[in-house]
């Protein structure tokens, strides 16, 4: 079945570092591949996405490019704010022979200090 | 749109008593998702409709727990009765299910059993 295995956290970053979140995925055919960002006592809510290989997803200056020879959709931002500390969720859909509900990573917890 | 709407945001109830959960999900949206975040086992799906129709109900822990989606704009979540470990938070979410079948989530709704 479908799987991603996301990095572990928790991640603390000074304002104006560079991040990567890694995510790679287990899936048979061709996934659609997300990631979700939750803001404390918020929902989920979609930060950007990819369905295609080579495709880049991108939002608020996040970047994720979807890698099929590696499996991989690594999240990265060049310069990190404040206001980024939140949990990131790695996710994918689609494939062939799955269903349509998302497979979730564990999420990666990122305090950014000021 | 206001989104998806959960109620209540808070529950706290003792051990043994019934709780029901609401979703109103995006007018529009024909998939509706429940599912469950603890610190211990991070995002479970529960249970997913489509059309109204529960498709696939295997992360329904036990018979305690119960879904249905009597109409497109309403769902319930119902825990009877309520346990300890039951204590989560419960977060619904729809989409249309085409393309990537992106999710948009409810703020959830923290339960606490005591």
């Amino acid at each position: 079945g479908n799987s991603v295995t996301q990095m572990e956290g928790p991640v603390t970053l000074s304002e104006e570092a560079f991040l990567t979140i890694n995510c790679t995925y287990t899936a048979t055919g061709y996934p659609s591949l997300f990631w979700y960002v939750q803001y404390p006592g918020e929902g989920l809510q979609l930060l950007l996405k990819a369905t295609k290989a080579d495709d880049k997803g991108s939002n608020k200056g996040f970047e994720a490019t979807y890698r099929k020879e590696t499996t991989s959709f690594h999240l990265e931002k060049g310069s990190v704010q404040v206001s980024d500390s939140a949990v990131y969720f790695c996710a994918l859909n689609g494939g062939l022979g799955s269903a349509r509900q998302l497979t979730f990573g564990s999420g990666t917890q990122l305090t950014v200090l000021p | 749109d206001a989104g998806v709407i959960q109620s209540p945001r808070h529950e706290v109830t003792e051990m043994g008593q019934e709780v029901t959960l609401r979703c109103k999900p995006i007018s529009g949206h024909n998939s509706l998702f429940w599912y469950r975040q603890t610190m211990m086992r991070g995002l479970e799906l529960l249970i997913y409709f489509n059309n109204n129709v529960p498709i696939d109900d295997s992360g329904m822990p036990e018979d305690r727990f119960s879904a249905k989606m009597p109409n497109a704009s309403f769902s319930t979540l119902k825990i009877q009765p309520s346990e300890p470990r039951d204590s989560a938070v419960y977060f619904c979410a729809s989409s249309y299910s085409s393309g990537a079948n992106v999710l948009t989530f409810g703020a959830g709704s923290r339960l606490t059993v005591l």
